[in-house]
């Protein structure tokens, strides 16, 4: 299942199968990207982040995208697990260590 | 390490009345920040220290939100008078800051209900 941002803010995936979330960011001048994953009644937790000097970073079952030509940001989670489910953030580094974030998607796995 | 550590976890006030939130950042981290998260919304944020002085305030409602890190460590936030859209979610944030790549490490917020 594939998440456009703002215009489909849920996905749904079946367990097993791989998720990607799409983030389009503002600023042409970022230059410092992060993934959130945030659970009911906590705050964000980081999962893995991204420079603007990269187009792709791996991590554990997941992987980050970075197309700054049409500034976008993906991220991919490899074998969906029911513990996946949360709301998931991207954030994007300003000039002067200032962190803005998109609106959000909502992932829910279907065990 | 021990994370990030915000107090209270709810609180429930009526409007017209004051509040303080109270963070304790991750020992050693330079950059606090304050967001504010409405539901079903991203964290937007309202304030940024470096150490004690202010980097970036240019979002917090001055007229009734005030924000202090006197001492370079623990930091509070204070409404006065609250107002119903203030009901939201309060996180705090640390990081190493710098010119460094350091990602913002969070508290698990205060959740603020204004009747």
């Amino acid at each position: 299942g594939e998440s456009v941002g703002l215009h489909l803010p849920t996905l749904s995936v079946q367990e097993g199968d791989n998720s990607i979330i799409n983030c389009a960011y503002s600023n042409s001048a970022s230059d410092y990207f992060i993934w959130y994953k945030q659970e009911s009644g906590k705050g964000p937790q980081f999962i893995i982040d991204i420079r603007s000097n990269m187009d792709k970073r791996q991590g554990q079952r997941v992987t980050v995208l970075l197309n700054k030509t049409v500034k976008h940001l993906s991220l991919q989670i490899a074998a969906t697990q029911p513990g996946d489910s949360a709301v998931y953030f991207c954030a994007e580094r300003e000039t002067g260590n200032q962190f803005y974030f998109g609106t959000g998607t909502s992932l829910t796995v279907i065990p | 390490e021990a994370g990030v550590a915000q107090s209270p976890r709810y609180k429930i006030i009526e409007k017209r009345q004051s509040v303080a939130f109270w963070c304790n950042p991750i020992s050693g981290h330079a950059t606090l920040y304050w967001y504010q998260q409405i539901l079903g919304q991203g964290p937007k944020l309202l304030i940024q220290f470096q150490n004690n002085g202010v980097v970036d305030d240019s979002q917090l409602p001055k007229d009734r939100f005030s924000a202090e890190r006197l001492k370079g460590v623990d930091s509070t936030l204070k409404i006065q008078p609250a107002k119903l859209e203030d009901s939201a979610v309060y996180l705090c944030a640390s990081s190493l800051g710098g010119s460094g790549n350091s990602p913002l490490h969070f508290g698990n917020g205060t959740r603020l209900t204004v009747t």
